[in-house]
């Protein structure tokens, strides 16, 4: 079965100071893995993916995440926070290889940015 | 903007009345998904449909809810009989199967409050 677990349920930083967002996982198969943001009052957009190739994946507007397989962990980082990334973050997990085309999304990790 | 478009964006309607929502999907994409997010958690699977077949039905999705894609591309959402537990937000996303990563791409949804 596949679920996820972000580790906190909210973020709070200081614009300019770095960002992690955690996120922990469970899949009984290779698994795909996605961060999306959710601004208030919009849709859910895609920040990155993992697909079983290069394990340190860069995404938009800055951000990156590295797949650990041993620590089944999918950290979202970014290097200097900026007042736009204000939102609700969300760490998904999909079993491809199992057939499964849904997702499975985590309970989201609001993050707040200090002026 | 996704491309996907979900209407109304909002529907408030009395305890026991039925609402039916639409959704829109990127133009070329043969599968759609319907989610469902209520408030502080992050969005659960409901079923989904390749072309005009539903292919998977979660539990979640009980003898009152229906889906429909009839034509292959838009599709539409009914709920009968609505409850106040149905409050919350109803996620539209589309995809292209047979690509490397299927990434689903959302719409804004649609946020149902039953009085």
């Amino acid at each position: 079965a596949q679920s996820v677990t972000q580790l906190d349920s909210h973020v709070s930083v200081s614009e300019g100071t770095p960002v992690l967002l955690r996120c922990n996982y469970s899949s009984s198969y290779s698994p795909s893995l996605f961060w999306y943001v959710q601004h208030p009052n919009k849709g859910l957009q895609l920040l990155l993916k993992y697909t079983s190739a290069a394990t340190l994946v860069k995404g938009i507007n800055g951000f990156e995440a590295e797949f650990k397989k041993s620590e089944t962990s999918f950290h979202l980082t970014k290097p200097s926070a900026h007042m736009s990334d204000a939102a609700e973050y969300f760490c998904v997990v999909s079993d491809r290889a199992a057939g499964a085309n849904n997702l499975f999304f985590g309970t989201g990790t609001r993050l707040t940015v200090i002026p | 903007d996704t491309g996907v478009s979900q209407d109304p964006r909002h529907k408030i309607t009395k305890r026991g009345q039925n609402v039916t929502f639409r959704c829109d999907p990127i133009s070329e994409h043969n599968r759609l998904y319907w989610y469902r997010q209520t408030l502080g958690q992050g969005p659960e699977f409901l079923t989904y449909f390749q072309n005009e077949a539903q292919l998977e039905k979660s539990r979640l999705l009980s003898d009152r809810f229906s889906a429909e894609r009839p034509k292959g591309s838009f599709s539409t959402l009914e709920i009968q009989r609505t409850e106040q537990g149905d409050s919350a937000m109803y996620l539209c996303a589309s995809s292209l199967a047979g690509t490397a990563t299927d990434t689903q791409y959302f719409g804004p949804g649609t946020r149902l409050t039953v009085l």
